[in-house]
């Protein structure tokens, strides 16, 4: 079952307009961890946010917002006033523990294709 | 700092030759991974390493070899290639921060191989 699920595959917005990518996710973890990341055409993979799960607080960082809501297990990822550079990939992901240990890993979810016009 | 340096970019195989991805960090980062993608799959995890000399599996390990014997080098080892290998493969680093362990830390990635299985 699909742990972190982006149910929007392509997003076409126009510039200035606002957008909200959304990422729903699942785990019985108590401690866990979201991000998300960008992947502009170039194809590198860039880092944008990271939240654990004991914080719900909402995050401005300039045009971009995040809003985590544990209630309905949802890290929504929102950019105001879109750009055209703002075209990439965005993926979510969920860190969550492999076994009693230390160890972690990410499961991604599959990526929404976000296209800026001008 | 380089960061996360993968060689090579591009590759091309035949079915059943064998073939190493490399991947070095210069950062002293404790974990580092190997992941490939593909269009409509997202970012599968095929291995990844909590430090030198430990190593585990991830999502999609079939296939493929790794080894830990430094901090800095994670390579990945294609050991008869096969066309359903043909992605893009990507190197991601992380460090481990107080209370955070590092695979729920920030990763930094390389700049991906592409590898053709012809």
């Amino acid at each position: 079952a699909q742990k972190v699920t982006q149910a929007q595959t392509e997003i076409s917005v126009v510039e200035k307009e606002d957008v909200t990518l959304d990422c729903v996710y699942e785990t019985r973890d108590t401690t866990y961890y979201l991000f998300w990341y960008k992947q502009p055409p170039s194809g590198e993979l860039v880092f944008l946010i990271r939240r654990n799960s004991f914080d719900e607080q909402n995050e401005i960082s300039g045009r971009y917002s995040w809003n985590f809501q544990k209630s309905t297990s949802s890290f929504n990822f929102t950019i105001t006033a879109s750009q055209v550079v703002d075209s990439a990939v965005y993926f979510c992901a969920l860190s969550e523990a492999v076994n009693a240990g230390n160890n972690r890993k990410l499961i991604w979810g599959l990526g929404t294709s976000l296209a800026v016009n001008p | 700092n380089a960061g996360v340096t993968q060689t090579p970019k591009f590759q091309v195989l035949k079915t059943g030759q064998s073939m190493t991805l490399q991947c070095a960090q210069d950062m002293n980062h404790e974990y580092m991974s190997w992941y490939r993608q593909d269009p409509g799959m997202g970012l599968r995890l095929i291995h990844y390493s909590v430090g030198a000399g430990i190593t585990d599996q991830g999502e999609v390990p079939n296939g493929y070899n790794v080894s830990r014997s430094t901090t800095e080098d994670f390579p990945l080892r294609l050991l008869s290639a096969a066309p359903s290998q043909t992605s893009v493969y990507f190197c991601a680093s992380s460090y481990g921060t107080s209370g955070v362990p590092p695979g729920a830390n920030v990763l930094t990635f390389g700049a991906g191989s592409r590898l053709t299985v012809l």
